[in-house]
Formats: C-alpha cells, structure tokens, sequence
C-alpha cells in the first residue's frame, strides 16, 4: 500500500522567513496530493492540493511543488506569520473516493 | 463551501458504557465518510471507511465490535465506541466526500474514558 514520508518533524522559523516541508509517496497510482492545517484541538483544514498533471500551484503565500519522477512533493510558505504556527500534514490518494494516506505531522512554530 | 459538523466535540464517560459521536454533511451527500482516530503528537490513522448504505469497511487491527460504524444517509455517518475504557481515550475526526477528491474534515470529537 501507499506509504508517505515528512519531514521535518518539527520546524522553528523566524518570522518572516519561508517554510518547506517536504514529502515522498511510494506509489506511483497516487494522483492527488493535499496539504492541511491542524491547529490544536480541532479537525484538519484544506490549505492547498495539487494533481499529478500539474508541476506547481501557488495561492498567495502558499505554494505546492510536485516531482512525479521522484515521487516528492513540497509545501513552501513564504512570509511565515506566528498565526501560520500549526501542524501541517500531508497527504497522497489514488483518486476519485479513495482513502488519504498521511504524512507524520510537521510541527511549525513561527517566533515573533 | 462543504461544511461537515461533528459532534459531540468533548465527550467524557464511564468506563463500560458507550458513546456515540455523529458525522453530518450539512450542504452536500456524502456517499463515502471516513473515521480516524490520532493519539497526541501523532499523525491521522484510518479507522474505517463509511459508504451510505452498506457495511463498512474497517482497516486492518481495528476492532469492528468495538468501533460500530452506521452511514445511514447520505448526510449522517455515526461512530459508537462500545464498552469504552481509557485506552479508548483519543481524538476521534470524521471526513466527508461529496465528490471525487473533495474532502471535508470535521472538527473532531476529544473522548475521555475515566
């Protein structure tokens, strides 16, 4: 089955900087591949996604790259703010009503 | 856009009894809804999945006496925890498609078995 690999486990940027976070898929029918925010206590929330016919997608400060070949995708947050701190998963499905396969969790802490 | 609402959102009971946690899409069907469960620190692990109608379908380890799962209707999917004990404590979150890819979390259920 699909496995999916991220890193960093844990984060720690000034405010300002960019943010990646990076993650490997291991099966190659997997097309569909979103990122979320988990803030404490509450349910993950969509914050960008891309497909595999597509290379790159951005909105706003957000931006998601994705490696067919080598089989990685990245998140890039530009201008990190302390409101982007979170744990930020990521994610591969093979489409349509498929299961989400999870990454383990990257904890961001944006300092002031 | 898609809103699924899950409630309760903390739930504290006995050890023995069972609780029951609730999945609603509130604007769209969803034919297929998704259980998960993650400890503290970790990440989302796969429960079961839910299709309206049928049976579920649970993933390998999970107990499917201990973690009864009914999708009713297209707008309602119901976790009941039976004979709950501590090690059931846990953060329990629902997900919901109504179309292909489009998936909507909920806000997640804190289970306390004392």
């Amino acid at each position: 089955g699909e496995n999916v690999e991220q890193h960093p486990s844990t984060l720690s940027v000034q405010e300002g900087d960019s943010a990646v976070i990076k993650c490997t898929y291991s099966d190659s029918a997997s097309n569909y591949f979103p990122w979320y925010k988990q803030e404490l206590g509450k349910g993950p929330q969509l914050i960008i996604d891309i497909r595999s016919n597509v290379g790159e997608k951005k909105d706003q400060r957000i931006a998601v790259t994705l490696n067919k070949t080598a089989k990685h995708f990245s998140l890039h947050i530009t201008e990190t703010q302390p409101e982007d701190s979170a744990v930020y998963f990521c994610a591969a499905q093979k489409g349509g009503f498929q299961k989400l396969v999870f990454g383990t969790g990257t904890r961001l802490l944006v300092s002031p | 856009g898609a809103v699924v609402s899950q409630h309760p959102s903390r739930v504290i009971c006995k050890s023995g009894t069972s609780v029951k946690i609730e999945c609603r899409s509130l604007d769209f069907q969803a034919t297929t809804m998704f259980w998960y469960r993650q400890f503290p620190k970790q990440s989302l692990m796969l429960m079961a999945t839910s299709n309206e109608g049928s049976k579920a379908t649970y993933e390998q380890g999970v107990e499917k006496d201990k973690f009864l799962i009914n999708h009713a209707s297209l707008t309602l999917s119901t976790l009941t925890v039976t004979s709950a004990h501590p090690e059931d404590s846990s953060f329990y979150i629902c997900s919901a498609i109504g179309q292909p890819d489009g998936y909507t979390f909920g806000s997640g259920t804190r289970l306390t078995v004392v």
